[in-house]
Formats: structure tokens, sequence, C-alpha cells
């Protein structure tokens, strides 16, 4: 069974730090692993995808990487903003090769960024 | 990326009664659709798998014929929430597939309250 936590549970910095969020999976035999985004009482904005094959991804101030035989996973955001405040969520497939699209996710970092 | 919309996005009921909430797919063909639940400050847990055409499937726990799936077309799937109580409240996000395997996408989430 693919168990995911996210340390740390909460964090708070000034607005214009860099700052990395960890994940670590269980289950290593994995095909991707996702980072999502969600504000308060909203749904899942997908940040990041990582192929297996893949060892980080890059997208604007964020950048992801995916490390499979340690099971672990790092987001890691520059200059923080205030609007990067929210929930950071991430997910990796569920035990078992065929269970496309089945997701465990961690607990979250809640993020706050303040001016 | 993929857009997918659940509607409504909130959705107050009395105990006993059901409620249907719709997430569709508006850019592009989902096969498989998921379907999660969300309680307050706790992270999403898959409830089960919906399969266009076929029956869904449920992971372990998750009532079948509490949780009504149906999956008609490549572009909707519908979960029913009968006899609805209490403590059915929660928040109820669905994602689709795009291309496998692929990305997962997420809708906004629809708020359940069950008075």
């Amino acid at each position: 069974k693919q168990e995911v936590t996210q340390i740390p549970a909460a964090l708070s910095v000034p607005e214009g730090e860099n700052l990395v969020l960890n994940c670590s999976f269980t289950d290593s035999a994995i095909y991707n692993l996702q980072w999502f985004r969600q504000d308060p009482g909203k749904g899942l904005t997908s940040l990041l995808l990582i192929q297996s094959s893949q060892r980080e991804q890059t997208s604007g101030r964020l950048n992801a990487s995916l490390d499979k035989s340690s099971g672990r996973s790092t987001l890691y955001i520059a200059a923080s903003q205030p609007g990067d405040s929210a929930t950071y969520l991430c997910a990796a497939p569920n035990a078992g090769g065929t269970s496309y699209g089945k997701l465990t996710f961690g607990q979250g970092t809640i993020l706050t960024v303040h001016p | 990326g993929a857009v997918v919309s659940q509607h409504p996005s909130w959705v107050i009921c009395k105990s006993g009664t059901s409620v249907k909430i719709e997430c569709r797919s508006l850019d592009f063909q989902a096969t498989t659709m998921f379907w999660y639940r969300q309680f307050p400050k706790q992270s999403l847990m898959l409830m089960a798998t919906s399969n266009e055409g076929s029956k869904a499937t449920y992971e372990q726990g998750v009532e079948k014929d509490k949780f009504l799936i149906n999956h008609a077309s490549l572009t909707l799937s519908t979960l029913t929430v009968t006899s609805a109580h209490p403590e059915d409240s929660s928040f109820y996000i669905c994602s689709a597939r795009w291309r496998s395997p692929g990305e997962l996408f997420f809708g906004e989430g629809s708020r359940l309250t069950v008075l």
C-alpha cells in the first residue's frame, strides 16, 4: 500500500524567500508523481508532473525533483510571493502497476507567505 | 491543461435525501474518472474509479449502494449520494486522466452539507 508523507505540515515565510517542500513515498514503483496546489475551499490545481524517467521538472518559479530510489520528491519555490499561500499536495500513484490514475495524497504543507 | 468541471459547487440537503454531483471533462474525452472525498483539514481519499460504459470500482470501505456512480458518456460521470446523512457532509472532488498514464486534472470540488 502506498503511503505519502509531507514535511513540514505548515510553513510561514516572509515574501521573497526560497523554500523547499518535502514529500516521501513508500512504494517506489511509480510511473509519475504529481504536485498540486489547493486554495481554501477549492479544488486542486496541477502544478508539476514528473515522469518516472525524469529527475526534475520546472515551471516558472517552481521546480520539482524526483528520486525514486530513495522515495523522495521535493518542490522548490523560488522568490516566494503572498499569492503562493496555499496548501501544497504531493500525490503518488497507488501501489500496483495497473492503478493508473489512482493517487495517494500526502497530508499537505500549508504555506503562508507574508508581505 | 485539460479542464474538468463539477456541478454543483455547493449543496445543502436534508438528511435522507439524495444528491447528485456531476463531473465533466470539458475539452477532452475521459474513459476513466476518479472520485475523491476530503474531510476538513484532511487530505483527499480515493473513493471510486468511474469507468465509461461499465460499473464503477470502489475502494475498500466505500459503500457502493450509498455512493452511486454512473459514467454514461466519455465526458460525464455522476456521483449520487443516496439517503444522505450528516456524516456524509464533505468536499467531493472528481478527476479525469488526460492521456494514459498521464496527468490528472481535478474539478473545482463540490461541498455537500447534510442537515
